[in-house]
């Protein structure tokens, strides 16, 4: 079936170091892939997505690179905050018609030191 | 817009005990769902609606119900709690999931403990 896989956290990061925390998926067909962030006590914001192979979402200094070949969809940022602490989760839709249901990974934990 | 609200944000229950999580979006978005999140498994789905008078089953249903009478609610039940149960319940709504209108927009979440 359809699955994401993501790297355990936490990952423990200085700030403006760089950032990179591994997501790959299996699935039939052609899904789209999102990055979602939740900073704590709130819900889930989209942060980034791709709908097709080789599409790079970008948002906030964040990117994600829509890798077919690898089935990956990896999330990096060049140089992190105190404010990007955070757990950040991959998430593929797919279905071809009606509703596409969200399948998410487990979550990985950032935390930025000063 | 207040978006996405849930209440309650935190709840007690204690094992066979019946309650309803309220969930409700004033963006007038046709698409709703109910997810539950436990440590290390992600978000799971467990029902959702394409429309008013329109649900169906997610990944997890058991022990849940849905109802979709207006376009804004979306509540979920829980008719005899357990202790399984005990999770944090995300709301999310959106226009579609299709096309540049597919973006999904969360709620704060309700922490449910039974005892």
């Amino acid at each position: 079936g359809n699955s994401v896989t993501q790297m355990e956290g936490p990952v423990t990061l200085s700030e403006e170091a760089f950032l990179t925390i591994n997501c790959t998926y299996t699935a039939t067909g052609y899904p789209s892939l999102f990055w979602y962030v939740q900073y704590p006590g709130e819900g889930l914001q989209l942060l980034l997505k791709a709908t097709k192979a080789d599409d790079k979402g970008s948002n906030k200094g964040f990117e994600a690179t829509y890798r077919k070949e690898t089935t990956s969809f990896h999330l990096e940022k060049g140089s992190v905050q105190v404010s990007d602490s955070a757990v950040y989760f991959c998430a593929l839709r797919w279905g071809s018609t009606g509703f596409q249901k969200l399948v998410f990974g487990t979550g990985t934990r950032l935390l930025v030191s000063p | 817009n207040a978006g996405v609200t849930q209440t309650p944000k935190f709840q007690v229950l204690k094992t066979g005990q019946s309650m309803t999580l309220q969930c409700a979006q004033d963006m007038n978005h046709e698409y709703m769902s109910w997810y539950r999140q436990d440590p290390g498994m992600g978000l799971r789905l467990i029902h959702y609606s394409v429309g008013a008078g329109i649900t169906d089953q997610g990944e997890v249903p058991n022990g849940y119900n849905v109802s979709r009478s207006t376009t804004e609610d979306f509540p979920l039940r829980l008719l005899s709690a357990a202790p399984s149960q005990t999770s944090v319940y995300f709301c999310a709504s959106s226009y579609s999931n299709r096309g540049k209108l597919d973006e999904q927009f969360f709620g704060p979440g309700t922490r449910l403990t039974v005892l």
